[in-house]
């Protein structure tokens, strides 16, 4: 299987700091990665996917960059709403694996 | 809007089973591969089976292969996830999910999700 690695483990930042979160596969996945959100109760929301493409009605704040093995999340500008914990996930290969996640809240 | 309803959740003894079943509206059910993922309590996301759109496909995580049967009526827009020979590990909330771009078993992420269905496996 295909292993996921994030880091940091968890953050903390201030309002309006730009935020990033690293994602690591441990084989190459070319671009077919995707990020998501996932709120205490709730289940997980999909963010981006292959990597840099914004899901339809997400927030242009969150962004997504890489390929190969080495990726980025990035929240440009953090806001309250975005303390949550985000995973990432590849799906090149089956069994699709996600990442441990990163918790992420407001300083 | 898509709407993902599971149910079918609950208390189990080991080695007992229950079979979780995911009502879906808003979608051409048959257009998309569905998928169960599961998170144990305080932990991370966990993908357990997928089932192409016809259901002539299915995989499975090798935790529950052989355990766990994944099925979908597509009369019905329902998917089900039979759990048999259950075990304290498989303790968490099940998730359905629809896979965003096909309704083959590849490329398999997701863009909608039920609420989830809490198992818990225990004497």
């Amino acid at each position: 299987d295909i292993q996921m690695t994030q880091s940091p483990s968890s953050l903390s930042a201030s309002v309006g700091d730009r935020v990033t979160i690293t994602c690591q596969a441990s084989q190459d996945i070319d671009n077919y990665l995707s990020w998501y959100q996932q709120k205490p109760g709730s289940a997980p929301k999909l963010l981006i996917y292959d990597a840099s493409n914004l899901e339809t009605g997400v927030a242009s704040r969150f962004s997504g960059s890489g390929s190969g093995t080495d990726f980025t999340f990035t929240i440009s500008s953090l806001q309250p709403e975005d303390t949550a914990r985000y995973y990432c996930q590849q799906y090149d290969e089956f069994p699709p694996t996600f990442g441990p996640g990163t918790k992420v809240d407001i300083k | 809007e898509v709407q993902l309803l599971e149910s079918g959740g609950g208390l189990v003894q080991p080695g007992g089973s229950l079979r979780l079943s995911c009502a879906a509206s808003g979608i051409i059910f048959s257009n998309y591969a569905m998928n169960w993922v599961r998170q144990a309590p305080g932990k991370g996301l966990e993908w357990v089976s997928a089932i192409s759109g016809s259901g002539g496909s299915t995989n499975y995580a090798d935790s529950v292969r052989g355990r766990f049967t994944i099925s979908r009526d597509n009369s019905k827009n329902t998917l089900y996830l039979q759990m048999n020979s259950l075990r304290a590990e498989d303790t968490a909330v099940y998730y359905c999910a629809k896979a965003k771009r096909s309704r083959f078993l590849e490329w398999l992420f997701f863009d909608s999700w039920g609420q989830g269905t809490l198992v818990i496996v225990s004497s």
